[in-house]
């Protein structure tokens, strides 16, 4: 089975603190995805990367960055925590190989809470 | 610019109807289009794509593009058919390496 490890299942910070969010998997994957979740508004993409130190934006790129230093850890990094950046972050893995691009393979989610 | 619209936030049915779960895109092109679901406490998970034209636990999806339409359907609803249902989209190219843009969501509630 594909396994999307998220490191920290829920986390509570106060506004400014830096935040890192890290993100493992184990199949090999080209792909991999972060993306945050709030009621209402589906799942939007914060960034993605399809290689090794390779990022882009994804729609909602502002107050965030990411790092790939290895093929399987995707980090995803809040430089200065807000209250609006209170939320589910999913990140996700896929492989390159099928056309249109392949299945994603969801972590559990990291709730962060910003105070 | 490419978007997923699902335009039902809450779909309440009984055990046993029909359900349907809309979703609407724009693209111009050729889609690639799916539908993950996330049932209580579990990870988001692939429920269906369209070019595999199967049905997974009695839902299909036909890709209607004259309508830009890919609606989920299952003909008699279980409960625990209840989660939260997310239609998603890429571009159809061949190693673009799967970027999937998510419609908001449909919570589906399937009652006894």
């Amino acid at each position: 089975d594909v396994k999307v490890t998220q490191s920290s299942r829920y986390l509570v910070k106060r506004t400014g603190e830096k935040v890192f969010l890290e993100c493992v998997q184990d199949m090999d994957h080209e792909n991999m995805f972060w993306y945050r979740q709030d009621p209402g508004l589906g799942l939007r993409l914060i960034y993605f990367s399809y290689d090794v130190k390779m990022k882009e934006k994804g729609d909602i790129p502002e107050g965030y960055s990411v790092s790939r230093e290895k093929k399987e850890r995707f980090s995803l990094i809040l430089e200065s925590a807000s209250t609006n950046q209170t939320s589910m972050y999913l990140c996700a893995s896929s492989s390159s190989g099928s056309p249109g691009g392949g299945e994603l393979f969801f972590g559990e989610g990291s709730r962060l809470t910003v105070l | 610019a490419q978007r997923v619209t699902q335009p039902e936030k809450l779909l309440s049915v009984f055990k046993g109807a029909p359900v349907e779960l809309k979703c609407n895109y724009s693209y111009s092109g050729s889609p690639e289009l799916f539908w993950y679901v996330q049932y209580s406490r579990q990870r988001l998970q692939l429920l269906l794509r369209h070019i595999s034209r199967e049905s997974i636990k009695g839902f299909t999806a036909d890709l209607n593009k004259g309508e830009t339409s890919f609606h989920l359907k299952k003909p008699f609803a279980q409960e625990e058919d209840s989660a939260m249902y997310y239609c998603a989209f890429t571009k159809r190219i061949y190693n673009q390496g799967g970027k999937l843009i998510f419609g908001q969501g449909t919570e589906l509630s399937v009652k006894p």
